[in-house]
């Protein structure tokens, strides 16, 4: 069973602050990824990583930064929080090559207040 | 620009009787689609997928039918259940190798309420 594990499931922190949200993987995955979730609105992606180092922007990166140090974590970054930045966070991962599926991690509720 | 969309946001049906959710995509390069179904404070979970090649695929009490001329998917599930009720997500995929690196853009969701 693929296991992607998130940090925290509810943060709630003020503006400005840095904030880092961790995933980590079990299944030895290339690629892994980072969604934000609003009504309305689905899951957008907001970066990807392809391996080791490697990071791609996604379709809303302003104001994010992301970090892959090793395989299996991925860290989102958001350098100076802002109330427009309140959402639910989803990290995902699937193997490099001819897969679609992509497995989710629990989710990270954030507040910035 | 919303290359995948799900017009309804809602959707209420009977206990036992069939749901259907729909989506509409745009992007003629996409070539893999799929559903997840969310409950509340958990992650999406993958339910079915479609390749391109195919019009119809099932699983269980779940169907996704495709047709390719109109970009047009559906998912069919029979007979509802309680337990069924969820935000669903569809999603799509161009070819998951090589710089595409198995991106998913995803819908909008509906969500389901089944009603004992």
């Amino acid at each position: 069973d693929v296991k992607v594990t998130q940090s925290s499931r509810y943060l709630v922190k003020r503006t400005g602050e840095k904030v880092f949200l961790e995933c980590v993987q079990d299944m030895d995955h290339e690629n892994m990824f980072w969604y934000r979730q609003d009504p309305g609105l689905g899951l957008r992606l907001i970066y990807f990583s392809y391996d080791v180092k490697m990071k791609e922007k996604g379709d809303i990166p302003e104001g994010y930064s992301v970090s892959r140090e090793k395989k299996e974590r991925f860290s989102l970054i958001l350098e100076s929080a802002s109330t427009n930045q309140t959402s639910m966070y989803l990290c995902a991962s699937t193997a490099r090559t001819g897969a679609y599926e992509q497995y989710f991690g629990p989710g990270t509720r954030l507040t910035v207040t | 620009d919303q290359q995948v969309k799900q017009n309804s946001p809602s959707l209420s049906v009977q206990e036992g009787r069939i749901s259907i959710l729909n989506c509409d995509y745009t992007n003629s390069m996409f070539d893999y689609f799929l559903w997840y179904k969310k409950y509340p404070a958990e992650g999406p979970t993958f339910l079915i997928s479609i390749s391109s090649i195919k019009d119809k695929n099932e699983d269980g009490r779940f169907t996704v039918f495709l047709n390719k001329s109109a970009k047009h998917l559906s998912l069919h599930i029979v007979p509802s259940q309680p337990g069924d009720s969820a935000v669903y997500f569809c999603a799509a995929s161009e070819w998951a190798g090589g710089t595409s690196y198995g991106k998913l853009t995803f819908g909008q969701g509906t969500i389901l309420t089944v009603h004992p």
